[in-house]
């Protein structure tokens, strides 16, 4: 079955610090790799996406993430936080073998303290 | 270029009681999914639209839960009747096509009381 696991529920990280939010998915022939951003009470946002190319790629905000093809992993990186990033982060995967079935991961929380 | 567009953003209904939610997506979008998000989770798919036939309905509680899109561009998503455990947010989103990513709505907060 099609799944994306995010291995940590709340992230909490000081301001001007690096963080890193993992994302792995089960392991598939083909996929597109997306993390969208939530601020309370708004919609997803698209922070970035992975089609096909260099497996670094980069997003707004100043994150970028990285596609790791024999981890099957997608982890989003920054290298300093602000405040304002404090928001729910989620890692979806589109299985294309399933015909473009986006699969969302259960979200990290990330707390951007100061 | 407008963006996907949901209706209400907020509801609250007794349990028993039926409701709808409406969707417009981006126009030219042929892909339309509708999502459920309960708090402090990820989007789980509902269904998924190509144009209007509904592709991937497998997580759709059929029992009560009904969908539809007409002539492939706006869809309705219904609950009859809605239960307690059916608060939660519904997201519908519309993609171009394959390898493309989904634009969201804002959603439409359910609460059934």
């Amino acid at each position: 079955a099609q799944s994306v696991t995010q291995l940590d529920s709340q992230v909490p990280v000081f301001e001007e610090a690096p963080v890193e939010l993992r994302c792995n998915y089960s392991s598939s022939v083909s996929v597109y790799l997306f993390w969208y951003v939530q601020y309370p009470n708004q919609g997803l946002q698209l922070l970035l996406k992975y089609l096909s190319g260099s497996t670094l790629v980069k997003g707004i905000n100043g994150f970028e993430a990285e596609f790791n093809k024999s981890q099957t992993s997608f982890h989003l990186r920054k290298p300093s936080v602000h405040i304002s990033d404090t928001a729910e982060y989620f890692c979806a995967v589109s299985f294309m073998e399933y015909g473009n079935k986006l699969v969302f991961g259960a979200g990290t929380i990330l707390r951007v303290k100061s | 270029e407008a963006g996907v567009v949901q209706s209400p953003r907020y509801k609250i209904i007794e349990k028993k009681q039926p409701v709808a939610f409406w969707c417009n997506p981006i126009s030219g979008h042929n892909t339309l999914y509708w999502y459920l998000q309960n708090l402090g989770q990820g989007p789980e798919l509902l269904i998924r639209y190509e144009n209007e036939e509904a592709v991937d309905d497998s997580q759709l509680p059929k029992d009560r839960f009904s969908a539809e899109r007409l002539k492939g561009v706006d869809s309705t998503l219904k609950i009859q009747p809605a239960e307690l455990g059916d608060s939660a947010v519904y997201l519908c989103a519309s993609s171009s096509g394959v390898g493309t990513e989904a634009f969201f709505g804002q959603g439409t907060r359910l609460t059934v009381v």
